[in-house]
């Protein structure tokens, strides 16, 4: 199975912060690798599919990028409503894995 | 408006089973793979199982094959997993999502708000 690990685990930020997430994979996965935002108590939301193409409806300061096994989600511009955890998920393989997660919360 | 909705968790004994079933609406269901999703309290995401449009390709994280069947019925907008010889490992929220699957890009682009399965005596 594909491993997926995500750094860091957790970060202290202010809006207007540019943040910087990272994940990696345990082996080339090209570009097929998502990711998701989720609130507490809600369903996570897709941000950004096969690396950095942003999903419909998600605001453009969200910017992926990367390909093979390092992978970045930046967000330009951190606003009140982006206080969440951010998850990576490869589809390199329909085993499909999830990174552990990163939760940004406020500084 | 398209949406998920996951119904039948519970509470269950281990060893135990349960059936979830998850009604899709607002678009067409038979176009589209689906997927089981969980997340144990305070944890992270882990993929369960995925069908196909047609049901015809099923695909099963290691830690639930031959215990958990996922399962599709299209003229019902429906997908079920069926969940046997339940452990507390298997306690979380149980989410429903979509996937587009085009052409080799898949992602998970709508889910549902979760059905709770708690696995204790």
């Amino acid at each position: 199975d594909i491993q997926m690990t995500q750094s860091p685990s957790s970060l202290s930020a202010s809006v207007g912060d540019r943040v910087t997430i990272t994940c990696r994979a345990s082996q080339n996965i090209n570009n097929y690798l998502n990711w998701y935002q989720q609130k507490p108590g809600i369903a996570p939301k897709l941000l950004i599919y096969a690396a950095s193409n942003l999903q419909s409806g998600v605001p453009s300061r969200f910017r992926g990028s990367g390909s093979g096994t390092d992978f970045t989600l930046t967000i330009t511009t951190l606003q009140p409503e982006d206080f969440a955890t951010y998850y990576c998920q490869q589809s390199f393989s329909t085993l499909f894995t999830f990174g552990p997660g990163t939760k940004v919360d406020v500084k | 408006e398209m949406q998920l909705v996951e119904s039948g968790g519970g509470l269950v004994q281990p060893g135990g089973s349960l059936r979830l079933s998850c009604a899709a609406s607002g678009f067409t269901f038979s176009d589209y793979w689906m997927s089981w999703v969980r997340q144990a309290p305070g944890k992270g995401l882990e993929w369960v199982a995925s069908i196909k449009r047609d049901g015809g390709e099923i695909y099963y994280v290691d830690s639930v094959k031959g215990r958990f069947t996922v399962s599709r019925d299209n003229s019902k907008n429906s997908v079920y997993l069926e969940m046997n010889s339940l452990s507390a490992e298997d306690t979380a929220l149980y989410y429903c999502a979509r996937d587009p699957a085009m052409g080799k890009d898949w992602y998970f682009d709508l889910w549902g708000r979760g059905t709770l399965v708690t696995v204790s005596s």
